[in-house]
């Protein structure tokens, strides 16, 4: 159980091009997804926090004109990488907690994450 | 505010013999912790985590570890290491104070030697 499917695992674009990303919970609904930037050999950085029916609440540096969450459903986030440029080049992942639990002792379950391409 | 310092960027380990990987945490209210595992161009899988109960959790995959608050330690080891465990693994916290946030270690990349 606690399944989250996102789609697409890979995806090339041009530089100027919008991408989006979704996340969905396949089993369990979800209030709150996040998202997360990964770059090579390295950890994850927290973008977004995407919260069902409300504005996301983005983390300092990240610009939310260029990464834009909508969480229209407890089972769907999305992700749009605004004009998309070569440095926007990333894996991106997204996570979500059950929405019976939302604790902060509750593991999340992730996404297998997409690989971003701009050129 | 919550950190995570993992204290090996690398391991190098034979299959057959064990593995540690070591996390210390910094947290000011009891924190949760958890153990993902990465392999290449995928999400993150939980191995394990410790929620307040038992100190010595045990996961999946023979992977265990053990919570020292004395230390603000969260260590995980495995007894044999296998093929299949070469991969990327992140000790995480979470703690109330931190709005539901976990907070990522720097990550420990494990090879396996046949």
């Amino acid at each position: 159980g606690a399944v989250v499917s996102q789609h697409p695992s890979w995806v090339i674009c041009k530089s100027g091009t919008s991408v989006k990303i979704e996340c969905r919970s396949l089993d369990f609904q979800a209030t709150t997804m996040f998202w997360y930037r990964q770059f090579p050999k390295q950890s994850l950085m927290l973008m977004a926090t995407s919260n069902e029916g409300s504005k996301a609440t983005y983390e300092q540096g990240v610009e939310k004109d260029k990464f834009l969450i909508n969480h229209a459903s407890l089972t769907l986030s999305t992700l749009t990488v605004t004009s998309a440029h070569p440095e926007d080049s990333s894996f991106y992942i997204c996570s979500a907690r059950v929405r019976a639990t939302g604790s902060y002792n509750s593991p999340l379950h992730f996404g297998n994450g997409t690989r971003l391409t701009v050129t | 505010a919550q950190s995570v310092t993992q204290l090996d960027s690398h391991v190098s380990v034979s299959e057959g013999t064990p593995v540690l990987l070591r996390c210390n945490y910094s947290s000011s209210y009891s924190p949760s912790l958890f153990w993902y595992v990465q392999h290449p161009n995928k999400g993150l899988q939980l191995l394990l985590k410790y929620t307040s109960a038992a100190t010595l959790v045990k996961g999946i995959n023979g992977f265990e570890a053990e919570f020292k608050k004395s230390e603000t330690s969260f260590h995980l080891t495995k007894p044999s290491a296998h093929m299949s465990d070469a991969a990327e693994y992140f000790c995480v916290v979470s703690d109330g104070a931190a709005g539901n946030k976990l907070t990522f270690g720097g990550g420990t990349r494990v090879l396996v030697k046949p």
